[in-house]
């Protein structure tokens, strides 16, 4: 069966220094793979998608990118944390962007 | 520009109440329609994918419809419980992106 991991669940970071979140899926060959940011109170906002290795595309501007560096794991960054960049961040697949979607369990990011 | 809106913001029923969940989205153009729920600081469960040549799709005591011209859903929950409390989310997939709606907190009390 398929399985999504997102690491990790918590994290506290000061302004300025780097992020790293990363995702993988177990079980499943040339997923669509999506990152989303969840903010207080407000619904998902699709931040990357990434139909195959190397193929990242950039939904809003922003002090994030993204990196797919294997076929099953998909990496979230930033050189410098903003205040603004907190929040909840998720992971999800799906199989050619047409079927379910699935999400890993997300990870709180506070930047102070 | 699609845009998907979910009412009510926030339902409170009694426990054993049946109970309909709204989401509608500006352009028909879709592949599918999803319904997620989460509970607070988790990430999201699948709970029901209808294509957009589907007209419903029920899992147990949840049924989703679809009216794609009308661009409207209702996620129906029979028979509430108090372990049904939590946020749903209905998502709309277009060109393989999820556009979701600001969700519906319910809160079925005992």
């Amino acid at each position: 069966s398929q399985t999504i991991h997102q690491w990790p669940a918590t994290l506290v970071q000061p302004v300025g220094s780097p992020l790293s979140l990363e995702c993988t899926v177990e079980g499943t060959s040339n997923p669509n793979l999506y990152w989303y940011r969840q903010a207080a109170g407000r619904g998902l906002q699709l931040l990357f998608y990434s139909v195959g290795i190397g193929q990242i595309s950039s939904e809003v501007p922003q002090n994030l990118s993204a990196s797919r560096p294997q076929d099953r794991q998909f990496i979230l960054s930033s050189k410098k944390l903003l205040l603004s960049d907190s929040g909840f961040y998720l992971c999800a697949w799906s199989v050619l962007g047409m079927g379910m979607a699935f999400f890993g369990q997300g990870t709180r990011l506070t930047v102070v | 520009k699609q845009e998907v809106t979910q009412i009510p913001a926030a339902l409170s029923v009694p426990e054993g109440e049946n109970l309909v969940l709204n989401c509608s989205f500006t352009d028909s153009a879709i592949y599918n329609l999803q319904w997620f729920r989460q509970d607070p600081g988790k990430g999201l469960t699948s709970l029901l994918l209808i294509q957009s040549s589907q007209r419903e799709q029920t899992s147990g005591r949840l049924n989703a419809s679809l009216d794609k011209s009308s661009g409207r859903s209702t996620l129906y929950i029979a028979a509430s419980q108090p372990g049904d409390s939590a946020t749903y989310l209905c998502a709309v997939n277009q060109g393989g992106k999820l556009i979701f709606g600001q969700g519906t907190e319910l809160s079925v009390k005992p």
